[in-house]
């Protein structure tokens, strides 16, 4: 089972600022199979990225995901207050189980 | 407009038993893989079950099976979970979620808003 390890636990940051959200790998993740979460407060998760860098239809190009391997990181270029949300990544690299990190929050 | 509608929380006692169900609408319900992810109080995201769009293929997470049992009613458009043997641990909102992806490499495009289960006595 693939573990996924997410950092910071906690972001604080000003609006219009730039958020870097991490995500590391126990081990390499298949063909970057890597999707991102936003879940806001009282609400589902909703989908951000797959693919480790495809933006699901309807999400600002404000927020962005590179990385392959083990590495990824979620960015959000200019922070606004409807971002205030925790932050899950997620690896579908194989077969169930399919594994998510243990979230970043990010304040506002 | 995909919707995900689920029902059958509820608070239940220990060694009790609930079943979910998820009715689904706005897409082809045969053609895609389902899924139930849940959340524990102020906790983080745990995938539970997954089943193949014809209901051939399932497959748990080790924390429940034996347990729980997933399936489906393509006639219907609805998704089952049914729980048994439930524990304190089980407590969580559970979520119906639609698969995508190819070749059991699955990612979450939609979710519904989640039922709430509570097992204590």
């Amino acid at each position: 089972e693939i573990v996924l390890t997410q950092s910071p636990g906690t972001l604080s940051l000003s609006p219009g600022e730039r958020a870097t959200l991490s995500c590391r790998a126990s081990q390499s993740v298949t063909s970057s199979y890597l999707a991102w979460y936003q879940q806001k407060p009282g609400q589902a998760p909703r989908l951000l990225i797959s693919g480790a860098s495809k933006r699901a239809t309807g999400i600002p190009d404000r927020f962005s995901g590179s990385g392959s391997g083990t590495d990824f990181t979620l960015t959000i270029s200019r922070l606004e207050p409807e971002d205030l949300a925790v932050y899950y990544c997620q690896q579908y690299g194989s077969s169930p189980p399919w594994t998510f990190g243990q979230g970043t929050k990010v304040e506002i | 407009e995909v919707q995900l509608l689920e029902s059958g929380g509820g608070l239940v006692q220990p060694v009790g038993s609930l079943r979910l169900s998820c009715a689904a609408s706005g897409f082809t319900f045969s053609s895609f893989a389902m899924s139930w992810v849940r959340q524990a109080p102020g906790k983080g995201l745990e995938w539970v079950s997954a089943i193949g769009g014809s209901s051939g293929n399932t497959y748990y997470a080790d924390s429940v099976k034996g347990r729980f049992t997933i399936s489906r009613d393509n006639s219907k458009n609805t998704l089952y979970l049914q729980m048994n043997s439930l524990r304190g641990e089980d407590t969580a909102v559970y979520y119906c979620v639609k698969c995508s992806g190819t070749g059991w490499m699955y990612f979450f495009n939609y979710w519904g808003q989640g039922t709430l289960v509570t097992v204590s006595s």
